[in-house]
């Protein structure tokens, strides 16, 4: 119930290129799902979050696709930059005060030039 | 969002010893986690901390491996108390933020010799 699944593990892409990574829950109590970066030697910085009352939001080069029905959510980065190679984590949680999140297992993404 | 300085960002230990790691939030928060990133993994929360009561822990922490202390709302550490090499991961805090989500520090990078 409190599991998020995550995939692929690793992904290489070229440069200006769709980079897509897919996650799946299993809790429909879950109702913040956010993405995170993190790069080497630093902590994991937010990226982007959606809530269930919407099926899709972007920001810039980054967009979250949200299918509640299925419980799966997606991070699409358009335009793929060699400076977006880092390690991709979804998590999602409930949307109370103190409510853990629970992270998927990461994505290493590699943007070649 | 809230900045939270982490110390000490790495350390190298040696086995049977113990390492306090601090965690400071420009502002005052109501609960601090405490995650465990083990080498190329995700992350798993080892517990929450709430100013002025007991820390909880998940399962498979406990406090006696890793005491928690919580002396004010800004202000948090985590002891890994006789340490083993297997201890050796990246520790995390983290706060939540109203409007912001969850941030993260940068991480304590421990290695047990």
């Amino acid at each position: 119930q409190q599991q998020v699944k995550q995939s692929p593990q690793s992904l290489i892409v070229q440069k200006g290129g769709i980079s897509i990574i897919n996650c799946a829950y299993e809790n429909t109590a879950f109702d913040y799902f956010p993405w995170y970066q993190q790069f080497p030697g630093k902590g994991p910085a937010l990226l982007i979050a959606i809530r269930p009352d919407v099926s899709e939001k972007k920001e810039g080069r980054f967009t979250i696709s949200f299918n509640k029905s299925a419980k799966q959510f997606s991070l699409h980065i358009m335009d793929s930059q060699p400076g977006d190679s880092a390690t991709y984590f979804c998590a999602a949680s409930m949307e109370t005060s103190g409510s853990r999140l629970t992270f998927g297992e990461g994505t290493q993404l590699t943007v070649n030039p | 969002s809230a900045v939270i300085s982490q110390k000490p960002s790495r350390d190298i230990c040696q086995r049977g010893t113990s390492l306090t790691i601090q965690c400071q939030v420009d502002s005052q928060v109501t609960m601090m986690f405490w995650y465990r990133q083990q080498p190329g993994q995700s992350l798993t929360l080892i517990a929450t901390a709430n100013q002025g009561s007991e820390a909880t822990y998940e399962s498979g922490f406990v406090i006696d491996k890793f005491p928690i202390s919580r002396p004010n709302l800004t202000f948090s550490t985590l002891t890994v108390s006789n340490m083993s090499p297997e201890d050796s991961s990246i520790y995390l805090c983290s706060v939540e933020t109203t409007g912001y989500g969850y941030t993260f520090g940068s991480g304590t990078r421990l290695t047990v010799v």
